[in-house]
């Protein structure tokens, strides 16, 4: 079974659309979280979740909305989806004194 | 927020020497300090971690160092082989239930066969 789950692998769409990244762990963790991994592999904080509520948002445009049905999903929105939006976007979970899991990532291209 | 800073950037060695991956950071709380192996097109994966309470932790070729006076962490490979060609990062945390990783820009280690 995999730990944590992200779909879709490859996404590739044009500027201006919306679309969603999904993320499931079933480790049984309170924290997921979204990276993003730019060009250079800099590896940046997006988003963070813990038990349903957001506690850090770093610097991220508004049209990139995290959203959390439950404590094992955090879906990733984006609005209107721009050329510096591609990237490959990594989802993660932790628990309280656990490693933090990666899933396999979605390479996101924007055309 | 956090800050981390990791060097170098890149770095060769040739197969079966010692490879050395140094980073700092600037939060004084935080207390958590784990590296990260990514494979090409793979997901980061953690090799080791170290908690504040311990200066220094080792497994078989990989061991990590810290300093948390200087707030300065590495990671050193020995007998390295080219398997270990990977982008390497680290990162600091306050492991207060957040669990908010902050991660260094990476360092690509080439292992030269």
């Amino acid at each position: 079974d995999t730990a944590v789950s992200q779909t879709p692998k490859y996404l590739v769409t044009q500027m201006g659309n919306d679309k969603s990244i999904k993320c499931e762990q079933n480790l049984g963790h309170d924290t997921m979280y979204w990276y993003k991994q730019d060009s250079k592999k800099f590896l940046k904080i997006m988003f963070s979740y813990n038990n349903k509520e957001l506690i850090i948002n770093e610097t991220v445009p508004n049209r990139f909305s995290p959203k959390s049905p439950d404590k094992a999903h955090l879906n990733l929105h984006i609005n209107s989806l721009e050329l510096g939006d591609s990237a490959v976007y990594f989802c993660a979970s932790a628990g309280v004194n656990t490693e933090a899991f990666f899933g396999q990532g979605t390479r996101l291209t924007v055309v | 927020g956090e800050n981390v800073e990791q060097h170098p950037s890149t770095l060769s060695v040739q197969e079966g020497d010692s490879a050395v991956i140094k980073c700092t950071y600037s939060d004084s709380a935080s207390n958590y300090f784990p590296w990260y192996k990514q494979e090409l097109g793979k997901r980061p994966q953690l090799i080791i971690d170290i908690r504040s309470n311990v200066g220094e932790k080792k497994d078989q070729r990989i061991a990590v160092t810290l300093n948390k006076t200087a707030k300065h962490f590495s990671l050193h490979i020995t007998e390295t082989q080219p398997e270990d060609s990977a982008v390497y990062f680290c990162a600091a945390s306050k492991r207060t239930g957040a669990n908010n990783l902050f991660f260094g820009t990476g360092t690509r280690l080439t292992v030269i066969p």
